[in-house]
């Protein structure tokens, strides 16, 4: 298996322009989450989804922040518009639902000038 | 949120020496992870563990889990240079939800 593909690896974009992040998760898991890492504040939990469905939304920063899982093989999280503070490493992962074991992308590095 | 404070933050060591990482909180889990995180690439799982008092081995790393299940203990005997890098911990809470609670991340240097 390909293991958790994310793209793109590297965004550099304006503040105020719309950014989309994507991933695929590893075919079979059911459960993806969506993190944002930084120095600052670590590896923060934005959004995860069970079976194609949002359970908990509770860290996305705020309405500019949106996530979608159409169907058990792609996820997106669009930030728009996007600021500089949200320059960060956005990370997908996905698991099964038991045994909650994450396997992360590469990771998406995000810069907001 | 359930917060995990993991200690120390940075540590640089020789290669050959002996270091622990700790990961504690004041609230209970159900299980905990290890995770290590290379440079430009996302964290890996290490270990899980599940019991209170339980202790994993993995080579030249020793898990522990907490009597109480709220901290977490990983022991590196002989540190080598293929080590360094972010070690994570991440606890499972007791409810049905299926998210983990990242600690804030100790940064291991091993210098050759």
């Amino acid at each position: 298996d390909a293991g958790v593909i994310q793209s793109p690896r590297h965004e550099v974009t304006e503040m105020g322009q719309e950014v989309t992040l994507r991933c695929k998760p590893i075919s079979g898991h059911n459960s993806l989450f969506w993190y944002r890492q930084t120095m600052m504040r670590g590896l923060e939990l934005l959004i995860y989804f069970n079976n194609n469905v949002p359970i908990d939304d509770s860290g996305m920063p705020e309405d500019r922040f949106s996530a979608k899982m159409p169907n058990a093989s792609f996820s997106t999280l669009k930030i728009q518009p996007s600021e500089p503070r949200d320059s960060a490493v956005y990370f997908c992962a996905s698991s099964f639902w038991q045994p909650n074991i994450q396997y992360f992308g590469a990771g998406t590095r995000l810069s907001v000038l | 949120t359930q917060l995990l404070e993991q200690s120390p933050q940075f540590l640089s060591i020789q290669e050959g020496e002996n270091l622990t990482v700790y990961c504690n909180s004041s609230s209970v889990f159900s299980s905990l992870q290890w995770y290590r995180q290379e440079p430009g690439e996302g964290p890996v799982l290490l270990v899980t563990v599940v019991t209170g008092g339980e202790v994993k081995k993995l080579k030249r790393l020793t898990f522990q889990f907490g009597d109480a299940r709220k901290d977490s203990s990983l022991h590196i005997t002989a540190a080598q240079p293929g080590d360094t890098g972010l070690y994570l911990c991440a606890g499972k809470g007791q409810t049905g939800a299926n998210n983990l609670f990242f600690g804030t991340g100790t940064r291991l240097t091993v210098i050759p």
